[in-house]
């Protein structure tokens, strides 16, 4: 089947702009992860949802940041009033279960520039 | 909290023989990732190390030394193809994190 998809591709921003990127996991993948990316660095974890539930959100940056899963599969990433440290690539991963050597299989990322 | 370092850059022959080591310190383990990331491409899945060891899996090898918080990822037999960013990555205690090295940027010449 299709992999994990996301959307939109890029998107740009004027500083102080609110902004909604969507994952849409592999079908039935019970984990959902959210990544931060920078140029040149490696993936920065955000946060974590087991079916609907966000287990995990210590890796958001501040509280202009929220993330939901309400049905347990496709998931939004809010930004609100965007400054320009947020700019990045976002990153969102699935697993088909919540076992800790699940691979995770990333989507294609959202790159997000704020001017 | 997490410490995973590894080389920015690496520069190796088509052909030849590559290891990029990645060390961590972690205050909790439960194994460690390398994933493969092509310029502008989501990372994809190589391997996965939780016991001490060697992992084969055709061109590719890891290994994993829990007691000294080392690993290494091995290509073989290198493409041009293999031109990307490799990330070593460490599986947190709690089992909801991954927390990625910053990659070592690998490119082969003809």
């Amino acid at each position: 089947g299709a992999g994990v998809s996301q959307s939109p591709r890029y998107k740009v921003a004027k500083r102080g702009q609110d902004v909604a990127l969507r994952c849409d996991p592999i079908s039935g993948h019970v984990s959902l992860f959210w990544y931060q990316q920078a140029l040149g660095q490696g993936p920065e974890f955000l946060t974590y949802f087991q079916n609907e539930a966000q287990l995990d959100k210590s890796g958001l940056p501040s509280d202009r940041f929220f993330a939901e899963r309400p049905e347990g599969s496709v998931s939004t990433l809010k930004i609100q009033r965007t400054q320009q440290e947020d700019s990045a690539v976002y990153l969102c991963a699935s697993s088909e279960t919540s076992g800790v050597q699940d691979t995770q299989y990333f989507g294609p990322g959202t790159r997000l520039t704020v001017l | 909290g997490q410490n995973i370092d590894q080389p920015t850059e690496m520069t190796a022959t088509e052909g030849a023989i590559v290891q990029i080591n990645c060390t961590y310190q972690t205050s909790g383990f439960n194994g460690l990732f390398w994933y493969q990331q092509h310029a502008g491409e989501a990372p994809t899945f190589l391997s996965y190390n939780v016991l001490d060891g060697l992992e084969e899996k055709g061109r590719f090898s890891s290994f994993l030394s829990r007691s000294k918080g080392y690993s290494y990822l091995l290509l073989k037999e290198l493409q041009m193809k293999d031109s990307a960013s490799y990330l070593c990555a460490v599986m947190h205690s709690s089992a909801s994190k991954i927390i990625f090295g910053s990659g070592t940027r690998l490119s082969i010449r003809p």
